[in-house]
């Protein structure tokens, strides 16, 4: 049974700074991995997609790498900002192509001013 | 991409009520899903919403509580019937554009459901 788990569960910054939030999963046999950005009482945004053939995905100041042999992803933001604070997810396929993903717990970050 | 519209986007309902929950997806999607998020949680899902056919359920959650409709593409509903406050959560339409492995899924803003 897939499980994910991420760490820490939560993580305060001073603005400025970079940073990096870990995912691990415990099947490997994944064909994708994704992560999201949750703002308190809010719906997912998507962040990065990263396909299990790809190592790493970058969009802005996010890069998101995946080492599917030993069930890890990493998700650095760069020059952290007080408008990045919100809890971030990372998600995997569940058994099969149902679509279904199983989430870890999220990571709740806050960056101060 | 796509964007994914819920109604309501919160409510406040009383204990033994139903509540239906709307989801409208501005393109055509392949498949939908319904999460739910419990206060403090990460999302859990409750089931595949299958087009024109009964849902498919997760291990926990059955149709008689949490009834689920699809009629076209592009739009579903979930209804949390006779409620208890432990039902207070956020509820999450999902959907993902087509079936290959590649496709990024969607997901909506939510319905914050509150049960007295």
């Amino acid at each position: 049974k897939q499980e994910v788990t991420q760490i820490p569960a939560a993580l305060s910054v001073p603005e400025g700074e970079n940073l990096v939030l870990n995912c691990s999963f415990t099947d490997s046999a994944i064909y994708n991995l994704q992560w999201f950005r949750q703002d308190p009482g809010k719906g997912l945004t998507s962040l990065l997609l990263i396909q299990s053939s790809q190592r790493e995905q970058t969009s802005g100041r996010l890069n998101a790498s995946l080492d599917k042999s030993s069930g890890r992803s990493t998700l650095y933001i760069a020059a952290s900002q007080p408008g990045d604070s919100a809890t971030y997810l990372c998600a995997v396929p569940g058994s099969s192509n149902t679509g279904k993903l199983i989430f870890g717990q999220g990571t709740t970050l806050q960056v101060k001013p | 991409s796509a964007v994914i519209s819920q109604k309501p986007s919160r409510d406040i309902c009383q204990r033994g009520t139903s509540l239906t929950i709307q989801c409208q997806v501005d393109s055509q999607v392949t498949m939908m899903f319904w999460y739910r998020q419990q206060p403090g949680q990460s999302l859990t899902l409750i089931a595949t919403a299958n087009q024109g056919s009964e849902a498919t359920y997760e291990s926990g959650f059955v149709i008689d509580k949490f009834p689920i409709s699809r009629p076209n593409l592009t739009f579903s509903t979930l209804t949390v019937s006779n409620m208890s406050p432990e039902d207070s959560s956020i509820y999450l339409c999902s959907a993902r554009l087509a079936g290959g492995q590649w496709d990024t899924q969607y997901f909506g803003p939510g319905t914050r459901l509150t049960v007295l």
